[in-house]
């Protein structure tokens, strides 16, 4: 089974640029993710999709983040214009999102930004 | 305060020592607990996961929740350098739905 494909692996920007990171979560996971983490830090959500639609985007900074999920397949998540403080590894994950059971993650190996 | 709190370590121990691994958490809302590992540049793994208080195990790994506490751990017997790696807990108030509210992590290296 594919995992949770993300891309770029790397991105180094200057500050007040814009970037843009691409997700395709595993097939048939009608839930997906976006993870902000910082170094040293554990993974915080900004943004989860059920199907096309948001669920939960509290801790999206709207001011200047955005994403996506095309068709309910694919996501995109951008970031105009990017900071200092916006250099983490955004991690995609996707899960099956059933109610039947305890809902897993599954991620991906996440896009690694460098803001300078 | 932080909602969860997880010591980041770094944690060392020679192979085949036994690992313990700690969080605490604030928000007694929290029923469901999680423990994810990840490899250096790599994207974090489910391990174990469990929703309610006493232990469960899986091979090697036995993970247990004490709700009255506020405490939640995960033991690795038989460490192997294969176990080095970054162990985050997670937890939720929600079997589905809710948001996962992770630790830092706590960065464990077994040497051979």
């Amino acid at each position: 089974e594919a995992g949770v494909a993300q891309s770029p692996r790397y991105k180094i920007i200057e500050k007040r640029q814009s970037v843009a990171f691409w997700c395709n979560p595993i097939s048939g996971h009608a839930t997906l993710y976006w993870y902000q983490q910082i170094l040293g830090q554990g993974p915080k959500l900004l943004i989860q999709f059920q199907n096309n639609g948001v669920v939960d985007d509290s801790q999206l900074p709207k001011d200047r983040f955005s994403a996506e999920r095309l068709k309910g397949v694919d996501s995109t998540l951008k970031i105009q214009p990017a900071k200092l403080e916006d250099s983490a590894v955004y991690l995609c994950a996707s899960s099956l999102g059933t109610v039947a059971s305890i809902e897993k993650l599954f991620f991906g190996s996440g896009t690694q930004l460098s803001v300078l | 305060q932080k909602e969860v709190e997880q010591d980041p370590g770094p944690l060392s121990v020679p192979e085949g020592a036994i690992v313990s691994l700690n969080c605490t958490y604030s928000n007694s809302a929290f029923q469901y607990f999680m423990w994810y590992r990840q490899y250096s540049r790599k994207g974090p793994e489910l391990l174990m996961y469990t929703y309610s208080s006493g232990n469960k195990e899986d091979g090697r790994f036995t993970a247990q929740v004490d709700k009255s506490s506020k405490y939640i751990s995960l033991f690795i017997r038989d460490s192997q350098p294969s176990d080095s790696a970054t162990y985050l807990c997670a937890m939720s108030p929600f079997v589905q739905g809710g948001k996962l509210i992770f630790g830092q992590g706590t960065e464990l290296s077994v040497k051979p």
